[in-house]
């Protein structure tokens, strides 16, 4: 099947700083792709959806001007939390749309210290 | 926007016997109903998935019931085992717009 792949696997960031999430599919290509956020026993929460080409479409409560979305090619959306905070230690999970299902990326765990 | 239910959010069963999740959805032009089975700290996988064009579905010990009437869907797991000890979302979407929306999950725990 498909296969989408994150990077990092998992990221320790100070507070304030900035940390981006790559997210490829690796044998197909993907004009739309999802960003999940999923807290600690919780479910899984769309957070926005990157368009190749075009501007991410944030769900409501998302800040854009936090949680920066470039869909820079058909194979690669990439994920920067700006001034990343404790309260956004989270698992981000990234998919993508193929014939049948959605192809999950493996997810980044990241943690702000 | 959709809204997905799910229940219960723990269940334990004993080894061998069924479990069965429920789901209900509020959007009724959803009509893509899949099912995640996801270990911790791992993505969703996807085990299950139903459209609504059909009723049931099977795949060896699992299969998924939908209800278009009454908008909710069901994940059966019969001869359960240790291994299917996991956190079990279902979800929906209209298949064209391909945008999830999860239920709230429920951690299902096989007891030996």
């Amino acid at each position: 099947g498909a296969v989408v792949s994150q990077h990092p696997s998992w990221v320790i960031c100070k507070s304030g700083t900035s940390v981006k999430i790559e997210c490829r599919s690796l044998d197909f290509q993907a004009t739309t792709m999802f960003w999940y956020r999923q807290f600690p026993k919780q479910s899984l929460m769309l957070m926005a959806t990157s368009n190749e080409g075009s501007k991410a479409t944030y769900e409501q409560g998302v800040e854009k001007d936090k949680f920066l979305i470039n869909h820079a090619s058909l194979t690669l959306s990439t994920l920067t939390v700006t001034s990343a905070h404790p309260e956004d230690s989270s698992f981000y999970i990234c998919s993508a749309p193929g014939t049948y299902e959605q192809y999950f990326g493996p997810g980044t765990r990241l943690t702000v210290t | 926007g959709e809204n997905v239910e799910q229940h219960p959010s723990t269940l334990s069963v004993q080894e061998g016997d069924s479990a069965v999740i429920k789901c209900t959805y509020s959007d009724s032009a959803s009509n893509y109903f899949p099912w995640y089975k996801q270990e911790l700290g791992k993505r969703p996988q996807l085990i299950i998935d139903i459209r609504s064009n059909v009723g049931e579905k099977k795949d060896q010990r699992i299969a998924v019931t939908l209800n278009k009437t009454a908008k909710h869907f069901s994940l059966h797991i019969t001869e359960t085992q240790p291994e299917d000890s996991a956190v079990y979302f279902c979800a929906a979407t209209n298949f064209g717009n391909e945008k999830l929306t999860f239920g709230t999950g429920t951690r299902l725990t096989i007891i030996p």
